[in-house]
């Protein structure tokens, strides 16, 4: 099947500090999402990303849709405790696929205050 | 955004025996779909649940293994059957919602097995 590979794999990062992560894939995919996961709960959905080259923000968060389509990055500005958790990205085929998501094996954050 | 619930919100079980977790939404939606997270890992889809069909199971993952009800446009159940330890996961359903169809999860069922 599809996969996506999603950098780093964990982050260590004092607070106040920007934070910035990836997914690739090895296909097109035709929207992008991005959500949190917060321990014993279940992923939240940050930002949607529709449109190659598309650059949309969500308070100190900013993801953008790759100009290829297989890629897709988040950016978190100034780092606040409850940035914590799991970030996960996932992306949609659309087609025959439509509604089918892939995940990337996410990145986990942590933020020293 | 669409409000999700799962029941139940954790379990211990034994092995060899079945548990079925169930998922209510707030508003209709059509389609539905059953995720698992095992430890420390990424989701992974299982079936997609639309009401008035048989569920669509991904890969890896059967029916009689996992067998899904999705009796109207707010509730879908997915039974783990005879489970045995390496079932030990956090269950996962989500709808699609939203203008452009975007997916939302509900809390979790996280299932122990013994």
């Amino acid at each position: 099947g599809q996969q996506l590979n999603q950098s780093p794999q964990s982050m260590f990062i004092q607070e106040g500090e920007d934070v910035s992560m990836n997914c690739t894939s090895s296909s097109i995919f035709n929207t992008w999402l991005w959500y949190k996961q917060d321990p014993g709960e279940g992923p939240v959905l940050l930002i949607a990303l529709y449109k190659a080259g598309e650059l949309t923000s969500n308070g100190r968060l900013t993801a953008q849709f790759g100009i290829t389509r297989k890629d897709s990055f988040l950016n978190i500005s100034a780092s606040i405790p409850s940035d914590v958790g799991i970030y996960f990205c996932a992306g949609r085929p659309g087609g025959t696929s439509y509604g089918k998501l892939t995940f990337g094996q996410g990145t986990i954050l942590t933020v020293h205050p | 955004s669409a409000v999700i619930s799962q029941k139940p919100s954790r379990d211990i079980c034994q092995r060899g025996t079945s548990l079925t977790i169930q998922c209510q939404v707030d508003s209709q939606v059509t389609m539905m779909f059953w995720y698992r997270q095992q430890p420390g890992q990424s989701l992974t889809l299982i079936a997609t649940a639309n009401q008035g069909s048989e569920a669509t199971y991904e890969s890896g993952f059967v029916i009689d293994k996992f067998p899904i009800s999705r009796p109207n446009l707010t509730f879908s159940t997915l039974t783990v059957s005879n489970m045995s330890p390496e079932d030990s996961s956090i269950y996962l359903c989500s709808v699609e919602g939203g203008v452009d169809y975007e997916q939302y999860f509900g809390p979790g069922t996280r299932l122990t097995v013994t």
